[in-house]
């Protein structure tokens, strides 16, 4: 069974670029059938879809964070990545890494979260 | 961009049926937007109850179903339990990525 675990910072300054990494474990990250997906929720609010990328390279991403993000998939670890720049305080939140099934059109995977907050 | 529509709050009591719904600013769901459920209790990670519209993801309770409901993806709860009381997140794919929609949060009372 596929299991994702996020690793990085849990502090970042503002203006500064937030670097997240999601390992996978349990199967190849290149296995095809998923598009490696970051999510964020801010404290009390909603869940919010950043990006996804297939193993292939093409990448997805939010509109309204396009100009900020990238997600870059490292095969020979079996992790991807996240990185976010010019942060603020608005960037504070739990971020998840997940697995979106091409097949059942969902989130199948989910890793446990991890808080990062942006403050000096 | 699209929005996705959910009620923000509902409550149902113990052993009665709720339907939550998920709609859009524009426009009406379908099957192609494969609409997918998550159940989200405080300081965890969601869980998926429903994909492609009506499918229930591994050990998940036939309690949980969905279905369309007018123009709108629905998730039913059936016979409620207290531990039914979470946020609840419907997700549509749009060829660009896809969209959360805005939460549910179901209290059992």
């Amino acid at each position: 069974q596929v299991q994702l675990q996020e690793s990085g910072p849990g502090l970042v300054k503002p203006s500064q670029t937030l670097s997240l990494t999601c390992t996978v474990s349990g199967g190849s990250i290149s296995s095809g059938g998923y598009y490696w997906s970051w999510i964020r929720q801010h404290p009390g609010k909603g869940l919010e879809w950043i990006g996804y990328m297939y193993y292939s390279g093409r990448t997805y991403y939010n509109p309204s964070l396009k100009s900020r993000v990238s997600i870059s998939v490292d095969t020979s670890k079996n992790q991807f990545s996240l990185k976010l720049s010019s942060v603020t305080a608005a960037d504070t939140a739990v971020y998840y890494c997940g697995g979106y099934g091409g097949n059942s059109g969902a989130f199948d995977i989910w890793g446990q979260g991890t808080m990062v907050t942006v403050s000096s | 961009q699209t929005v996705v529509t959910q009620e923000p709050s509902f409550s149902v009591s113990p052993g009665g049926t709720v339907t939550l719904t998920c709609g859009l600013s524009s426009g009406s769901v379908s099957t192609s937007y494969y609409p997918s459920w998550y159940q989200q209790t405080p300081g965890q990670a969601p869980r998926t109850l429903i994909y492609s519209t009506n499918t229930r993801s591994s050990g998940v309770p036939d309690r949980f179903s969905g279905s369309f409901l007018g123009n709108k993806a629905a998730l039913t709860i059936t016979g409620a339990q207290a531990d039914d009381e979470s946020d609840y997140y419907c997700v549509l794919y749009m060829h660009s990525g896809v969209v959360f929609g805005g939460g549910t949060k179901l209290t059992v009372l």
